[in-house]
């Protein structure tokens, strides 16, 4: 089945630091890939997503590229801000009529001062 | 403003009760899901709905139900078989292609606790 594999938290970053969190998956079909974003109490908003093999997709100077050779969907940031702190999850959908969101585990960044 | 409202936001069961959460979208949406969230963990899929009157299982259904009666309205019911009830529930709403690539959009959430 399908699966989204995600780097451990939680992360810790100063700020103005780079970021990177890798995500990975394995899926049957020829998937759509999804970054969301959740901030403390709320749920979650979509980041960026990305539908096709090297297809880039980007927001609020958060960017990550769709890797077919190697299932990858790794979110960078070149400077991230106080305010960047949140949980990310990866998704993918694997397409062909399905409906169903798969999920990582989540990802908690925590970016200080 | 278009969006997804729940409600309540946080909401107390006791044993041997059941209890449903509000989704509410105005976003015209075809498609609505419901997810469960626990900490550490990703989104699992509870149930979801293509159409008014029809709505499939997701992956942990048990012990949940819904009904879809409006476009607008997908609610979910905890019931008394949920052994475990207390996480965060998540409503989504998106068009419905066929692609896969469409984009879910989520509300803020319903914290369900046990006392």
């Amino acid at each position: 089945g399908d699966s989204v594999t995600q780097m451990e938290g939680p992360v810790t970053l100063s700020e103005e630091a780079f970021l990177t969190i890798n995500c990975t998956y394995t899926a049957t079909g020829y998937p759509s890939l999804f970054w969301y974003v959740q901030y403390p109490g709320e749920g979650l908003q979509l980041l960026l997503k990305a539908t096709k093999a090297d297809d880039k997709g980007s927001n609020k100077g958060f960017e990550a590229t769709y890797r077919k050779e190697t299932t990858s969907f790794h979110l960078e940031k070149g400077s991230v801000q106080v305010s960047d702190s949140a949980v990310y999850f990866c998704a993918l959908n694997s397409g062909a009529g399905s409906y169903q969101l798969t999920f990582g585990k989540g990802t908690k960044l925590s970016v200080i001062p | 403003d278009g969006g997804i409202t729940q409600s309540p936001k946080y909401l107390f069961r006791k044993e041997g009760q059941n209890v449903t959460l509000s989704c509410e979208q105005n976003l015209n949406h075809d498609a609505m899901y419901w997810y469960r969230q626990d900490p550490g963990q990703g989104l699992r899929l509870i149930y979801y709905s293509q159409i008014v009157n029809d709505f499939q299982k997701g992956d942990i259904a048990e012990g949940y139900s819904v009904s879809r009666e409006k476009k607008e309205s997908f609610p979910l019911t905890v019931t008394s078989a949920q052994k475990n009830p207390t996480a965060f529930y998540l409503c989504a709403s998106s068009t419905l292609l066929t692609s896969g690539r469409e984009t879910q959009y989520f509300g803020p959430g319903t914290r369900l606790l046990v006392l």
